[in-house]
């Protein structure tokens, strides 16, 4: 069976600047999704960044990017310029090809402070 | 956000009561899940559906059962409600495709007394 683990339970950050949340799983396939996961306090959880595991480039989606190391099996996320709109869960989630469902990590709370 | 709505957002209930908590999509999404977020945060996929009378049941043993007899709709039932049933549920969507982006509700917030 597959796991995620994000080994960070929860993160500061000062707007305007870099954070990165880790994320690792295991698994024997070779064809699978990585999505991240971002849920606000009290809001609906919505998708931040997916990343196929045959695509080589990182994926990016305006200020946040990820770091895809397939053979270490990781996948790290990067909120650029940190907002105060960023404060929320992150939930980290993996996909394989051919699965049926969503396998999500424990989950990293990310405070942006004024 | 996504055109996935849950009904109702907050319950409180006694012991023994039947509950029914509501999830509809207006995407057309052939594929829906329910997951239990427990106070943790970590999220545990407990029912899922490919579509009109398909339900299966998920990784988490869960005591409540599904129907969907109509594609927009995916309702989850509790017979008699327990304090061990108090927890978040958050209801999505996708489209066929097994690996298609999900779109979350605002969840459902259940407390038994």
């Amino acid at each position: 069976a597959q796991t995620v683990t994000q080994s960070q339970p929860e993160m500061s950050v000062q707007e305007a600047e870099t954070v990165t949340l880790s994320c690792t799983y295991d698994t024997s396939e070779n064809n699978y999704y990585l999505f991240w996961y971002k849920q606000p306090p009290s809001r609906q959880m919505i998708l931040v960044i997916r990343q196929e595991a045959y695509k080589q480039q990182n994926a990016t989606e305006n200020r946040f990017s990820v770091n895809f190391q397939k053979a270490a099996k990781s996948f790290s996320l990067k909120i650029s310029d940190s907002q105060l709109g960023d404060t929320a869960m992150y939930f980290c989630a993996f996909h394989e090809a051919a699965g049926n469902k969503l396998t999500f990590g424990g989950g990293t709370r990310v405070l942006v402070k004024p | 956000e996504a055109d996935i709505y849950q009904t109702p957002r907050y319950l409180v209930i006694g012991t023994g009561k039947k509950i029914t908590l509501e999830c509809s999509q207006t995407m057309g999404h052939d594929k829906m899940y329910w997951y239990q977020q427990d106070p943790g945060m970590e999220l545990h996929l407990i029912h899922y559906s490919y579509g009109v009378n398909s339900t299966e049941k998920g990784d988490l043993s869960s005591e409540s059962t599904v129907s969907r007899i109509r594609t927009e709709h995916f309702p989850l039932t509790l017979e008699s409600a327990r304090p061990s049933h108090t927890s978040q549920y958050l209801c999505a969507s996708s489209e066929y495709r097994s690996t298609d982006t999900q779109y979350f509700g605002p969840g459902t917030r259940l407390t038994v007394l």
